[in-house]
């Protein structure tokens, strides 16, 4: 798992903070995700990025803020949230983000995330 | 559209019995196929995959799935399970030809009894 480094492992934040959530990538991939995971329910796909350029947001609401300033790091601004956004917040990578590419994604630890 | 089905949310086998979990697909064109394992506190790792040729693709740690166009499935199994393979497997979908976002299927959780 050390391809793929998220921070914080856990984070626990009211309702009108403001965080930010971190995820590295060594493996030298030209792809970054962002995925949120629920208890129940399939892994939802939140944000895609290929070389930096945000190439899919799947109708995310605008409390939650993506960045990737180069190929290796992403991160998830984080603000004003919802308790129902309590979630294992994963990161992943591939070698491309074409969406007919047959590469696998290597995921992170995920950050739990937990809003009161 | 695509979509992916985990009909079992958990599957209970006892240790050195062999392993079934059922995934069926949804695509409109020709499928990739993965296999991903979550064990607690980390995240996703990915097993296996088919894109195309043999129906038969082996991945890691002792585990294969088989590739059924007819049935539109791909079930993962394993000839004798062990109780550290006890786990959240996701079965996820592409469409390799529309060219649309891997679809996970919600998880089935293996467990491996001694």
């Amino acid at each position: 798992e050390t391809g793929v480094t998220q921070t914080p492992r856990h984070l626990v934040m009211g309702m009108t903070n403001k965080k930010s959530l971190k995820c590295e990538q060594h493996l030298g991939h030209n792809a970054m995700y962002w995925y949120k995971q629920s208890a129940k329910k399939p892994l939802e796909l939140m944000f895609v990025y290929s070389l930096e350029e945000r190439v899919e947001n799947n109708s995310v609401p605008s409390r939650f803020s993506p960045e990737c300033p180069n190929s290796s790091h992403l991160f998830l601004h984080l603000h004003t949230l919802q308790p129902e956004d309590s979630a294992l917040y994963l990161c992943a990578s591939s070698p491309s983000a074409g969406l007919t590419s047959y590469n696998e994604q290597f995921f992170g630890p995920g950050t739990r995330l937990t809003v009161l | 559209a695509q979509s992916v089905a985990q009909p079992e949310d958990q599957v209970n086998v006892a240790e050195g019995n062999p392993l079934t979990v059922k995934c069926t697909y949804s695509v409109s064109g020709n499928p990739y196929l993965f296999w991903y394992v979550q064990y607690p506190n980390r995240g996703l790792q990915f097993l296996l995959k088919y894109i195309t040729g043999d129906n038969l693709v082996k991945g890691s740690y002792g585990f294969e799935a088989e590739f059924n166009k007819s049935q539109t499935s791909f079930h993962l199994k394993k000839p004798s399970a062990l109780v550290s393979d006890s786990a959240l497997y996701f079965c996820a979908v592409r469409d390799g030809q529309a060219g649309t976002a891997l679809i996970f299927g919600k998880g089935t959780t293996l467990s491996v009894s001694s």
